[in-house]
C-alpha cells in the first residue's frame, strides 16, 4: 500500500521560503506524476503543481513565479519550495500521486502557518 | 486560471439521488475527458471517487457515477447515505498542461 507523508516546518515567517518534503513509501516514485495541493483555512482546494519522476514540471500560473517542485528518486521523495510567503500562503499542504489524471494517494496534510 | 464552478451546497434525504455540477470552459472540462472528483471529510485527506470523467477506482461504491456534457461535468450519488455527507471537489486537466479544482460543494444528508 502506497503511503505519502509530508514533512517540514509548521511555521514560516512572512517573506521567507516554505520548504516541504513528501516521502513515498510502499511503492516507487518512478513512473508516476506527483503533485502538491493546498487548502487555506475555510477555503477550497488549490492545485499547486506536479512533477514527473523524470523531473518535468507544471505549475499553477498564479504561483508559478514563486514555486519550485523537485524530485529525488534515490530517496523516493519530492519537495515543494514556495518563496516570498505571505499570510495568504497559510494552508494545509497535501502531497499526492496521479493515477491517470486522478489523485489516488494522498498524504494526511500538514498545516503551514505564515506568521511573524 | 479560474476555478471550475460548483454549487456551494446540495442536500438530499437518505436513499435519494443527488447530482453535483462542475462547469468549466472548452479549455478545461469541455476540451478533455480528464475530469476527476474528490470526497473530502474535514480533517482527513481527500479521496478520489471518479477519474477520467466516469471511471471509479477500485473500492469506491458504485453509488457514485460521473458524466460530462459539453463544458459541464457531473457527479451523481445514488442511494444517499449519512456517510456521504462531505465536501466534494471536481478537477480538470487544462489546455496549458495544468490542473484546476472546482470551488467545492458541501453535501448535506437531511
Amino acid at each position: 500500500q502506497v503511503q505519502l507523508q509530508e514533512s517540514g516546518p509548521g511555521l514560516v515567517k512572512p517573506s521567507e521560503t516554505l520548504y516541504l518534503t513528501c516521502t513515498v513509501s510502499g511503492g516507487s516514485i518512478s513512473g508516476y506524476y506527483w503533485s502538491w495541493i493546498r487548502q487555506p483555512p475555510g477555503k477550497g482546494l488549490e492545485w499547486i503543481g506536479y512533477i514527473y519522476y523524470s523531473g518535468s514540471t507544471s505549475y499553477n500560473p498564479s504561483l508559478k513565479s514563486r514555486v519550485t517542485i523537485s524530485v529525488d528518486t534515490s530517496k523516493n521523495q519530492f519537495s515543494l519550495k514556495l518563496s516570498s510567503v505571505t499570510a495568504e500562503d497559510t494552508a494545509v499542504y497535501y502531497c499526492s500521486r496521479y493515477h491517470s489524471t486522478g489523485l489516488d494517494y494522498w498524504g494526511q496534510g500538514t498545516l503551514v502557518t505564515v506568521s511573524s | 486560471q479560474s476555478a471550475l464552478t460548483q454549487p456551494a451546497s446540495v442536500s438530499g434525504s437518505p436513499g435519494q439521488s443527488i447530482t453535483i455540477s462542475c462547469t468549466g470552459t472548452s479549455r478545461d472540462v469541455g476540451g478533455y475527458n480528464y475530469v476527476s472528483w474528490y470526497q473530502h471529510h474535514p480533517g482527513k485527506a481527500p479521496k478520489l471517487m471518479i477519474y477520467d470523467v466516469s471511471n471509479r477506482p477500485s473500492g469506491v461504491s458504485n453509488r457514485f457515477s460521473g458524466s460530462k456534457s459539453g463544458n459541464t461535468a457531473s457527479l451523481t450519488i445514488s442511494g444517499l447515505q449519512a456517510e456521504d455527507e462531505a465536501d466534494y471537489y471536481c478537477s480538470s486537466y487544462t489546455s496549458t498542461s495544468t490542473y484546476v479544482f472546482g470551488t467545492g460543494t458541501k453535501v448535506t444528508v437531511l
